[in-house]
């Protein structure tokens, strides 16, 4: 079964304790992404890689790293968390680049607490 | 830079028809996607367009007019449990074929 996977899905943390949101995807797609999702402001794209090594910054990378060291795995990184990154995080994967209709896979969410 | 408007909130009738409309600005358009979202779960694909018209797929339907940057979604027949949040969301050539995320438009069914 196709699938993206996060971990975890639910967690509560203190500000400035490093955590990590691993994403994991089984269908073998070049390009992955993380969003947050904020009330009254949708989807943001955080960063997104093309392909194994390959990362790019979204539209609000500030406080967030990432790293693709093997093309299933897209971890999220907060080396320092505060509480604005309190939200729901979702890791996406889909085949190929653009020009098509790949649809996107959205993990399930992760709800993320920072206080 | 890229701008998608969206309704905040609609509200229908059990076996009515409703049309949600969504505008965009983009520079390098390639697309546009509707997800369904119920609250607390992951976006789910509802239809893609790339050239302008519409698209069926059963009680849904999308339009697109990339002259206008406009499109809608219809739905059809509608059921209770298409009450939801609906995403109206651009892909763009650039920044790797991300895609762009409306607020969504929260629609509400009622009997």
């Amino acid at each position: 079964e196709a699938q993206v996977t996060q971990n975890p899905r639910y967690l509560i943390t203190v500000t400035g304790k490093k955590l990590t949101v691993t994403c994991s995807q089984n269908m073998n797609h070049e390009y992955m992404s993380w969003y947050r999702q904020d009330p009254g402001l949708g989807l943001r794209q955080i960063y997104y890689s093309m392909n194994v090594e390959v990362t790019d910054k979204g539209d609000v990378p500030e406080g967030y790293k990432v790293s693709r060291k093997e093309k299933r795995n897209f971890p999220l990184i907060l080396e320092s968390p505060s509480p604005n990154q309190t939200s729901l995080y979702f890791c996406a994967s889909r085949t190929g680049t653009g020009g098509s209709g790949n649809t996107i896979y959205f993990g399930e969410g992760s709800w993320l607490t920072v206080v | 830079g890229q701008n998608i408007d969206q309704p905040t909130e609609m509200t229908a009738t059990e076996g009515a028809i409703v049309q949600i409309n969504c505008t965009y600005q983009t520079s390098g358009f390639n697309g546009l996607f509707w997800y369904q979202q119920h609250a607390g779960e992951a976006p789910t694909f509802l239809s893609y367009n790339v050239l302008d018209g519409l698209e069926e797929k059963g009680r849904f339907s999308s339009f697109l007019s990339r002259s206008k940057g406009y499109s809608y979604l219809l739905l059809k027949e509608l059921q209770m449990k298409d009450s939801a949040s609906y995403l109206c969301a651009v892909r763009r050539s650039n920044s790797g074929y991300a895609l762009n995320f409306g607020k969504g438009t929260s629609l509400l069914v009622t009997p």
